[in-house]
């Protein structure tokens, strides 16, 4: 069975720093691109960052970028999300999540979709 | 930016059949996956729906994806509608190494 459990969420005041972890089990981590994906309360779903398979390449949501690092241990089967300059817009639910599906367009091959989900932990950056 | 429009809420009563709506607000929402997500409250996100029309192993026939060019949308039909499909559903996609999220559609089965 597939778990991802993610550790690490608190309350942060802003402008600080914290740093998510998630633990995966049940596949093979290392041929998986991951994801973070957060849910402010009350609110919908925002991707925020992805990481390939070997850690080579990261993408981000612009509203982060420069602010938030996505990484990856294979050797641990570990994710990792740090974070810097938080803003109270970044409170949410954070979910690690598994990216899977591979489709290729103009050279460049992407996974599709998110499956499955952690159970989420919450960030909370207030003062 | 790329963004993906669904209506904010639907209603139908049990045993009916309900379709939500994914908008994509530029280029062609058929040149890249559309996925679709069930969250019911309390709970974590799963998918119903991968690939535009494709179900997980598990997701019930009556759940359905589909794509419409001329309207530059996805859909989402539920049939039969049951009272456990109350919940908040949401489409995602893709587009230049940015994978983007609908708002949501909260169902109601009433």
């Amino acid at each position: 069975e597939v778990q991802l459990v993610e550790s690490g969420g608190g309350l942060v005041q802003p402008g600080g720093s914290l740093g998510l972890s998630c633990a995966a089990s049940g596949f093979t981590f290392r041929s998986h691109w991951m994801s973070w994906v957060r849910q402010a309360p009350g609110k919908g779903l925002e991707w925020v960052a992805n990481i390939k398979y070997d850690g080579s390449e990261t993408y981000y949501v612009d509203s982060v970028k420069g602010r938030f690092t996505v990484s990856k241990d294979n050797a641990k089967d570990s994710l990792h999300l740090h974070m810097i300059s938080l803003r109270e817009e970044d409170t949410a639910v954070y979910y690690c999540v598994r990216v899977v599906g591979i489709f290729c367009r103009d050279s460049f091959c992407y996974p599709t979709w998110f499956d499955p989900w952690g159970q989420g932990i919450l960030v909370t950056v207030a003062s | 930016n790329f963004m993906l429009t669904q209506p904010h809420s639907v209603s139908e009563s049990p045993g009916k059949t309900v379709t939500i709506s994914c908008t994509g607000s530029s280029g062609s929402i058929a040149s890249n996956y559309v996925q679709w997500y069930q969250q019911r409250p309390g709970s974590v996100p799963t998918t119903v729906i991968y690939e535009d029309n494709r179900r997980p192993s598990g997701v019930p026939d009556r759940f359905s994806g589909s794509i419409d060019r001329p309207s530059n949308s996805a859909s989402l039909t539920i049939s039969g509608l049951k009272t456990e499909d109350e919940a908040d559903y949401y489409c995602q996609s893709y587009t230049d190494r940015v994978w983007v999220f609908g708002g949501g559609t909260k169902l109601t089965v009433l």
